[in-house]
């Protein structure tokens, strides 16, 4: 079975500060894809980054970076220098391609303000 | 029009009533994913066409009906709905390169439906 969990329900910071987004996944597949979506107030769900298991380099896409570590089955998402908008939901997600579908954590909404 | 776009973006209907959701992706996609998010509750898959064909179905109630006649276009028709049905119903599409579900999906902007 297939289990995403982020523990953090809503985080509230200050523009400029840095954040990060934790998220564990649980899976007995070895091969498996995590992915994060932002989703802004309008609703919809904006992709962010795909990863696959056997890819633990960390990932930086300006004031974006990602920590994939498999030893502790967490995929962490951090916003450097936070803005305003960055307030939206994030969710991380996880497919394993053993099931047509992606199981998705019950996402962490992100405040910042200023 | 780019990425996946949905129509309506709001709907209220009453139980009896009958409506379809338009959902169209500009992208070239050949997979096609109808989602249920409700509030507090983790998005659930409803639906999934691949190549036009249904290949999943997620235990959904059949008030809820899919329909894919191409690969750009997705319907999800409601009818005899309950006020739980109540929810945001994403779209979204992606191109199936090998195990479906583990190419990236991508969202359209979701129609906010309310049953009274």
């Amino acid at each position: 079975a297939q289990k995403v969990t982020q523990a953090q329900t809503e985080i509230s910071v200050v523009e400029k500060e840095d954040v990060t987004l934790d998220c564990v996944y649980e899976t007995r597949d070895t091969t498996y894809y995590l992915f994060w979506y932002k989703q802004p107030p309008s609703g919809e769900l904006v992709f962010l980054i795909r990863r696959n298991s056997f890819d633990e380099q960390n990932e930086i896409s300006g004031r974006y970076s990602w920590n994939f570590q498999k030893s502790t089955s967490s995929f962490n998402f951090t916003i450097t220098a936070s803005q305003v908008v960055d307030s939206a939901v994030y969710f991380c997600a996880l497919n394993t391609g053993t099931a047509s579908k992606l199981t998705f954590g019950t996402g962490t909404r992100l405040q910042v303000t200023l | 029009e780019t990425g996946v776009t949905q129509t309506p973006r709001h709907l209220v209907m009453g139980m009896t009533n009958k409506k379809s959701l338009k959902c169209e992706q500009h992208l070239g996609h050949n997979a096609m994913y109808w989602y249920k998010q409700s509030a507090k509750k983790p998005l659930e898959l409803m639906f999934v066409y691949s190549l036009e064909e249904r290949v999943e179905n997620n235990s959904v109630p059949s008030r809820f009906s899919p329909e894919c006649p191409n690969s750009s276009h997705l319907f999800l028709h409601l009818h005899t709905l309950q006020p739980e049905d109540s929810a945001l119903y994403l779209c979204a599409s992606s191109q199936a390169s090998g195990i479906l579900g583990t190419d990236t999906q991508y969202f359209g902007p979701g129609t906010r439906l309310t049953v009274l």
